[in-house]
This record gives C-alpha cells, structure tokens and sequence, in this order.
C-alpha cells in the first residue's frame, strides 16, 4: 500500500458525460501528480499540483481539468467524455515538487461506452 | 523530447531464472524510477535510483547517469514477479520539474 488512495476504482459512463476522479496523496506530500495509462498511449503525465498551485502541465486536454484543494486532495475533472478517454488514471504524490520519489495511487479505471 | 528506451520489449522466464532489464535515456535526468505494474494494474514502487546501485531482496538496481542507463537485475524469478516493469525518469518540462516521463516497459512472464 503506498499511501495514496484513488476513488472511485472502476468507472463506467457514456460518451458526452462528465466525470471526477478524486485522488488523497500520502500523509505530509504536498505535490500531487496526474498520469494516463492508455493502450495506445502508454503512461503519459497529465498535470502537477504542489500545495494547491499548478506547477506543471503535459498532455492535458482542454477537456480534461484539475485542482488541488487546501487539504492537499486532489480531483480531476473529465467532460465532454469519448470512447478514447478510457484508460487508467493514475495519481501520484511525493514531498516535493521534484528530486523526490513519486508513490502512485491504485488507479482508477475509466470506462467511456 | 527525452527518449526512454526499455529493452527487451517482452522476456519470458523459467522460475528459477535470473534476468536483467535495461532502461537507456536520451538526454541528462534528475532522477530515475523502476516501477512494476502488477496483473491487476497496480504500479509498485521498486528502486529510485538517480544514480549508484540498490538492492531490495532478490531485485537490485544500477543506473549510470553519465552513460545514460540503467539496469534492473531479477535473480530467482518466482511467479509472482510477472507483470510490465517500467522505468520513468524526471525531467525539467516547461521551467518546473518533477514530471516523469515512462518507457514502455518490458513485459515479463514467469512460468513455473
């Protein structure tokens, strides 16, 4: 168990529906990490929040949002969903915003039909 | 971008084996992760290791920044050590840092 927890673990939606992920990193972590795993895509880096700020951006849609709020959880907001959102998403969470080691959530697994 | 490079693509293992799992990166990084996603899709921390070697039970790690690599050695593979085993490195990306970036991963079966 690496301390970070992800609900829900399995979601399943229609296409045009929006979604929110929600992401409690490790106790004392202030940065919070997004990443999708696709098939086709591999694992790809979304959005980084450090005590509640963005500090980095990768391969986000404008669809797709995120947030940290001042209790350090984290929710990623998914809209206008298409069938090629369905992936696994990840949340990871480390002390710092960078040189530390990043711990990964369960996963949720997003299911578009 | 950085490249990151995972050889072999997929390895198949008799219990027992000993293998050893290579991660080239192509340009300078911060720090260095290997990662093993379970069959159910878990991702579990094994090594972070910028540089130097670390060992952990049967798995031990070697990353040599200056060359740009780094191994992950598996002795007495068991079948619980199936599943993808990923590398991911971090990079500066846009003025901030802390993001990694993930190989592909090579796929291990271990067969009893």
């Amino acid at each position: 168990d690496s301390g970070v927890t992800q609900t829900p673990k399995h979601l399943i939606t229609a296409t045009g529906q929006r979604v929110t992920l929600r992401c409690s990193p490790r106790s004392g972590d202030l940065s919070v990490y997004w990443y999708q795993q696709s098939l086709d895509q591999g694992l790809q880096f979304l959005i980084q929040y450090y005590n509640g700020e963005e500090r980095a951006k990768g391969n986000i849609l404008e669809r797709f949002s995120a947030q940290q709020f001042p209790d350090l959880h984290s929710e990623l907001n998914l809209s206008s969903l298409e069938l090629g959102d369905s992936a696994l998403y990840f949340c990871a969470s480390s002390f710092r915003g960078q040189y530390n080691e990043q711990f990964f959530g369960p996963g949720t697994r997003l299911t578009v039909l | 971008g950085i490249q990151v490079e995972q050889s072999p693509p997929d390895l198949i293992l008799q219990e027992g084996a000993n293998s050893t799992l290579r991660c080239n990166f192509s340009d300078s990084v911060n720090n260095l992760q290997w990662f093993h996603q379970n069959p159910w899709g878990q991702l579990i921390n094994l090594f972070y290791i910028p540089s130097g070697t670390k060992q952990n039970g049967r798995l031990s790690a070697t990353t040599v920044a200056t060359e740009r690599y780094s191994l992950l050695y598996i002795s007495s593979s068991q079948t619980t050590d199936s599943g993808v085993y990923f590398c991911a490195v971090e990079i500066e990306y846009g003025g901030s840092q802390g993001n990694l970036i993930f190989g592909k991963g090579t796929k291990l079966s271990v067969k009893p």
